[in-house]
């Protein structure tokens, strides 16, 4: 069980706008910086999001990230086939003094 | 461009020592803390620890603590982990990856990972 809460799956159709849930709490997403990985299969974890919101060079501008108090959500509106992937968020738990990722996400296209 | 190259891995029974290695180019080398994160078959990736960009200051996620050893060599751009004591539960592919200054956390580039199996 990890101390970042993400839903196991999600999935959309072709275009369509889905949103990937992170829960934490006030020692992690409520006063850290949150990012957000995808991780293709049989490729390396790529960085989708950085600093709770921002989008790295390359990266299309379909992915938003957001932050709310303890939770985090990313964003994939116009959802493509190749979108389908493991998406992690990740934060610093300054508490346990360690980077935490959520359990990932899988999401499908259907 | 930013490249992290692994070497390493591989097949070690349970108890015997290991050790990765992960070569940077591309980058000013020592001025990027460098982490170290796995996932085992069929898991999501777990943090296994990072260095700070002086290799002053190193931690390591619960797992591991106490087994594994994280070092860096500025001065070859290498950062290497030193997994003693392994488990079967070790048995994951491993990533190095770059965390830049400020950046709150940010793997921005990651290696290409490696494969350990833990296994008599």
């Amino acid at each position: 069980q990890s101390v970042l809460t993400q839903p196991p799956s999600a999935s959309g159709t072709p275009g369509q706008r889905v949103t990937i849930s992170c829960s934490g709490s006030s020692s992690n997403i409520g006063s850290q910086i949150v990012n957000w990985y995808q991780h293709l299969p049989g490729t390396t974890p790529k960085l989708l999001i950085h600093t709770d919101n921002q989008r790295p060079s390359g990266v299309p501008d379909r992915f938003s990230g957001s932050k709310s108090g303890t939770s985090a959500s990313l964003a994939i509106s116009g959802l493509q086939s190749e979108d389908e992937a493991v998406y992690y968020c990740s934060a610093w738990d300054d508490r346990l003094n360690a980077l935490l990722f959520g359990g990932g996400t899988k999401l499908t296209v259907l | 461009q930013v490249q992290l190259v692994q070497s390493g891995g591989g097949v070690v029974q349970p108890g015997r020592s290991l050790r990765l290695s992960c070569a940077a180019s591309g980058f000013t080398f020592n001025t990027h803390a460098m982490h170290w994160v796995r996932q085992a078959p069929g898991k999501g990736l777990e943090w296994v620890g990072f260095i700070w960009y002086d290799g002053s200051n190193k931690v390591y996620g619960a797992s591991v603590k106490g087994r594994f050893t994280i070092s860096r060599d500025n001065s070859k751009n290498t950062v290497d982990l030193q997994m003693n004591s392994l488990r079967a539960e070790d048995t994951a592919v491993y990533y190095c990856a770059r965390d830049p200054p400020h950046s709150g956390f940010r793997l921005d580039h990651w290696g290409q990972g490696t494969l350990v199996t833990v296994s008599s």
